[in-house]
């Protein structure tokens, strides 16, 4: 059963940046596909971003909202995945929690961007 | 983007009775490979997603049978036989059929 835990997640100011990791532990983390999901405070889930595993040639997808802004990595030798936040903006304000494609979740780390 | 909405969005239950919540997708969620992508995730107050069920109706591991899950094509069904305390919290469908991956609104479901 793997273990998920988030880390990198704080305070920045309009504009700045983060890079979020995720460490997995007790499976077989190359073989997954990964997800960011994230939820702004008493809302919703709202999916971020997918990096799928090497064999199905570690593509990625983003949401239309991230529109080049964030960036999802992943580094199989550490079983650790990223998401490198850029452009910063008040609204992406959250929990960003990593997921093996919704089966598995960390705990979240938040993200508060503000001035 | 699939639009997921789910019906109610509260649920007063009591304790030791059953519950259930409606997901409708704004469009089929059956691959060509026959699978059904539809799941249904719990969040306890506080606490992370948890994925409950899977394509439809597959429990996923640790989670007791009296979740149970139902439907085909655009209309599920999420239905907890008899409530427990622990069941408090946030139920959401998802599909993931198609990028975006998208989530219902979420159905809040209390204790009366």
């Amino acid at each position: 059963e793997v273990q998920l835990v988030e880390s990198g997640g704080g305070l920045v100011e309009p504009g700045g940046s983060l890079r979020l990791s995720c460490a997995a532990s007790g499976s077989t983390f190359s073989n997954a596909w990964m997800i960011w999901v994230r939820q702004a405070p008493g809302k919703g889930l709202e999916w971020v971003a997918r990096i799928k595993d090497r064999a199905a040639g570690g593509t990625t997808d983003y949401a239309a909202f991230v529109k080049d802004r964030f960036i999802i990595s992943r580094d199989d030798s550490r079983d650790s995945l990223y998401l490198q936040l850029n452009s910063l903006k008040t609204e992406d304000t959250g929990i960003y929690y990593c997921s093996t494609d919704h089966y598995r979740w960390g705990q979240g780390t938040l993200v508060t961007v503000s001035s | 983007d699939i639009v997921m909405t789910q019906t109610p969005l509260s649920s007063p239950v009591t304790l030791g009775q059953p519950a259930s919540i409606s997901c409708r997708s704004s469009q089929s969620l059956v691959h060509s490979n026959g699978i059904t992508y539809l799941s249904w995730l719990q969040q306890r107050p506080g606490q992370p997603p948890r994925l409950l069920i899977y394509e439809i109706s597959k429990r996923f591991s640790g989670v007791p049978d009296r979740f149970s899950g139902s439907g085909a094509g655009t209309d599920f069904t999420l239905k907890i036989s008899r409530v427990e305390a622990e069941d408090v919290g946030v139920y959401y469908c998802m599909q993931l059929i198609q990028l975006p991956y998208t989530f219902g609104q979420g159905t809040k479901l209390e204790i009366k």
